[in-house]
């Protein structure tokens, strides 16, 4: 069975300055990975996915992710944090032909200083 | 755009009562979910219908039942409600077959407390 683990619980970061968050994933193949952000109040909203091709891809919101087979991460990054981007953040891991079998991570928290 | 609807955004309940939570999908997808969310877990499947009339037991199922009688429809019943039922329930759907590698849409939740 497939895992997904999100090492950072809670994020602080002043507006303006660069983002990773991290996930690390537990599958046997080459998984399907989507992270997706949860505003206060509301549900998630996917911000990208990738299940092959191009390792690097671009998501809404200025949000990319790199696919790392080797180190098997799935990491999300911005390169300038707007203070509109602080809410929870999932990376989920879905085995290869089956996206609706994903599995969450527990989240990150993230804090947009000003 | 997708649209997924939870019939309340916030309910409150009291113990051993048979709730019903609703929700409805506008995009004609096969697939439907209920999670639960719970702070520090995560989110997880309680239920998921890849069909019409057609239900499959997700990690936490015990204690809920679902109902899909109509494509557009997923109910989540909770048979007698417990104050551990108390959390954060998320709906999604999902188009394609089983294998397929779309991802899912969530409506805004509902926020259910059993007192």
């Amino acid at each position: 069975a497939q895992s997904v683990t999100q090492p950072d619980i809670h994020i602080t970061v002043s507006e303006g300055a660069s983002l990773e968050l991290r996930c690390n994933y537990s599958y046997g193949a080459t998984p399907y990975l989507f992270w997706y952000v949860q505003s206060p109040g509301q549900g998630l909203q996917l911000l990208l996915k990738y299940f092959s091709g191009d390792t690097l891809v671009q998501g809404i919101k200025g949000f990319e992710a790199e696919f790392k087979r080797s180190q098997s991460s799935f990491n999300l990054r911005k390169p300038s944090v707007h203070w509109s981007d602080a809410a929870e953040y999932f990376c989920a891991v879905a085995p290869g032909g089956n996206a609706g079998k994903s599995t969450f991570g527990d989240g990150t928290t993230l804090t947009v200083k000003p | 755009d997708v649209k997924v609807t939870q019939s309340s955004r916030y309910l409150v309940k009291r113990t051993g009562e048979k709730v019903f939570l609703e929700c409805v999908q506008d995009m004609d997808h096969e697939n439907m979910f209920w999670y639960r969310q719970d702070p520090g877990l995560g989110l997880r499947l309680i239920y998921f219908s890849y069909d019409v009339k057609m239900k499959e037991k997700g990690d936490i199922p015990e204690g809920y039942s679902v109902s899909r009688e109509k494509k557009e429809r997923f109910s989540l019943i909770l048979e007698s409600a417990s104050t551990n039922q108390t959390s954060m329930y998320l709906c999604a759907s999902r188009p394609g077959t089983i294998g397929s590698n779309q991802p899912q849409h969530f409506g805004d939740g509902t926020r259910l407390s059993i007192l």
